[in-house]
């Protein structure tokens, strides 16, 4: 199975500062079709994950631009610029490049 | 609108068994591969299973194999979770999710417990 390790486990923020999360992948991530499917996902308190980068770099509808996905083949990074108040929570990666899919443990953003 | 709503969760015995369904609407069903997916009270989220539009390919994480059967019923607009043989490491709120995982469901609480 595809291992996905994510740092850091908590990352304290200020409003307006930056955030940077990393994800890892025990094997490449680039599939036979040369796509590479990891994808960046926030999961507020109480809430369903929503989907905010998918394919390394793809915001999805209604994403802000402060959020950026970026990487390749086993290293990925999730940027978050000008950090609001509605950002913060639980940050996972994910790979479905490989059966079974995983994702990583994930990162608290919080305030510090 | 994208919708997708799961049922069927609840209080089990060990060993017993539940069916999940994850109630669809906004787009075309029949089109997209769908997922479950769970998460433990206060964990990080799991993969479980996943189904083509057509039910002709079917993965299952191995924590589940043998003993959950992932289905559809494209008439009906529904996906189903067959969970059998449950272990209290399987209390887990339950999401289903559509097939590149961007739309999921609000989750459905399943507390395995005697």
């Amino acid at each position: 199975d595809v291992v996905m390790t994510q740092t850091p486990v908590s990352l304290p923020v200020s409003l307006g500062g930056q955030a940077s999360i990393s994800c890892r992948s025990s094997q490449s991530l680039v599939h036979s079709n040369g796509n590479t499917y990891l994808h960046w996902y926030l999961q507020k308190p109480g809430q369903s994950p929503q989907l905010l980068i998918y394919r390394v770099s793809n915001r999805f509808s209604g994403v802000p631009d402060r959020f950026s996905g970026s990487g390749s083949g086993t290293d990925f990074t999730l940027k978050i610029s000008r950090v609001e108040p509605e950002d913060l929570g639980d940050y996972y990666c994910l790979q479905s490049t490989h059966f079974p899919y995983t994702f990583g443990a994930g990162t608290k953003l919080e305030l510090k | 609108e994208v919708q997708l709503v799961e049922s069927g969760g609840g209080l089990v015995q060990p060993g017993r068994s539940l069916k999940l369904s994850c109630l669809a609407s906004g787009f075309t069903f029949s089109n997209y591969g769908m997922n479950w997916i769970r998460q433990a009270p206060g964990k990080g989220l799991e993969w479980v299973a996943s189904i083509s539009s057509s039910s002709s390919y079917i993965y299952y994480a191995d924590t589940v194999k043998g003993r959950f059967t992932i289905s559809r019923d494209n008439a009906k607009n529904t996906l189903y979770l067959q969970m059998t043989s449950l272990r209290s490491e399987d209390t887990a709120l339950y999401y289903c999710a559509r097939r590149y995982l961007d739309y999921w469901g609000q989750g459905v609480m399943v507390t395995v417990s005697s």
